[in-house]
């Protein structure tokens, strides 16, 4: 089945840094989502990439897909201590009943120090 | 936004009791609704997918005679953990989605279950 893998599992950065978490998927993906879980909370959808190629920007977010399809990133620039929390890449493949499932990467931990 | 609700939040209880959780879309009718299993510091696990007016589809290795899903409106799904173990302790959480095209999950709060 399709399997998404996302990378780092951690990173602790220091206020100002900037901030990457990749995301590769073993299969080609119709679009691929982006989601924040801030401890103890659910999962707060970000953005969705269509296109070969997409590059979007959210503010201190810059969201890439790739031109196959099958790799995306999320960069941070100088973070701040809201940022914290876990962030998660989404593969979206539609299934035989025509609802398009999500398969989650393991997602990415950011700790900010102030 | 969209709102999806789900209830109860925090759930203990004795092996053997049969839990029932809630999910429901609070201002659009979710056409599709997905339940997740979250284990501490790990991703969200899909358990099944559940389409209104049909039978949910689990993924393989979910048992769906132990995890009864029931979509019995556009706004409403429910999970039960029928007969529930200490090993079904974890972090539920449904998310609820618009038409069947590539619009994005929206998430209910999670329901932490423990199973003394």
């Amino acid at each position: 089945g399709q399997q998404v893998m996302q990378i780092p599992q951690y990173q602790h950065v220091q206020e100002g840094e900037d901030f990457t978490t990749y995301c590769n998927s073993s299969t080609t993906l119709s679009n691929i989502q982006w989601y924040k879980q801030r401890p103890g909370g659910h999962p707060v959808f970000l953005i969705q990439l269509v296109k070969s190629g997409e590059v979007k920007k959210q503010k201190r977010l810059t969201f890439q897909f790739g031109e196959a399809k099958k790799n995306s990133s999320l960069h941070i620039t100088a973070t701040q201590t809201t940022d914290v929390g876990t962030y998660f890449c989404a593969g979206s493949n539609p299934t035989g009943a025509g609802s398009y499932q999500l398969t989650f990467g393991k997602g990415t931990k950011l700790s900010v120090i102030p | 936004g969209a709102v999806v609700s789900q209830h109860p939040s925090w759930v203990i209880c004795k092996s053997g009791t049969s839990v029932k959780i809630e999910c429901r879309s609070l201002d659009f009718q979710a056409t599709t609704m997905f339940w997740y299993r979250q284990f501490p510091k790990q991703s969200l696990m899909l358990m099944a997918t559940s389409n209104e007016g049909s039978k949910a589809t689990y993924e393989q290795g979910v048992e769906k005679d132990k995890f009864l899903i029931n979509h019995a409106s556009l706004t409403l799904s429910t999970l039960t953990v029928t007969s529930a173990h200490p090993e079904d302790s974890s972090f539920y959480i449904c998310s609820a989605v618009w038409g069947y095209s590539n619009q994005p999950q929206h998430f209910g709060d999670g329901t932490r279950l423990s199973i003394l």
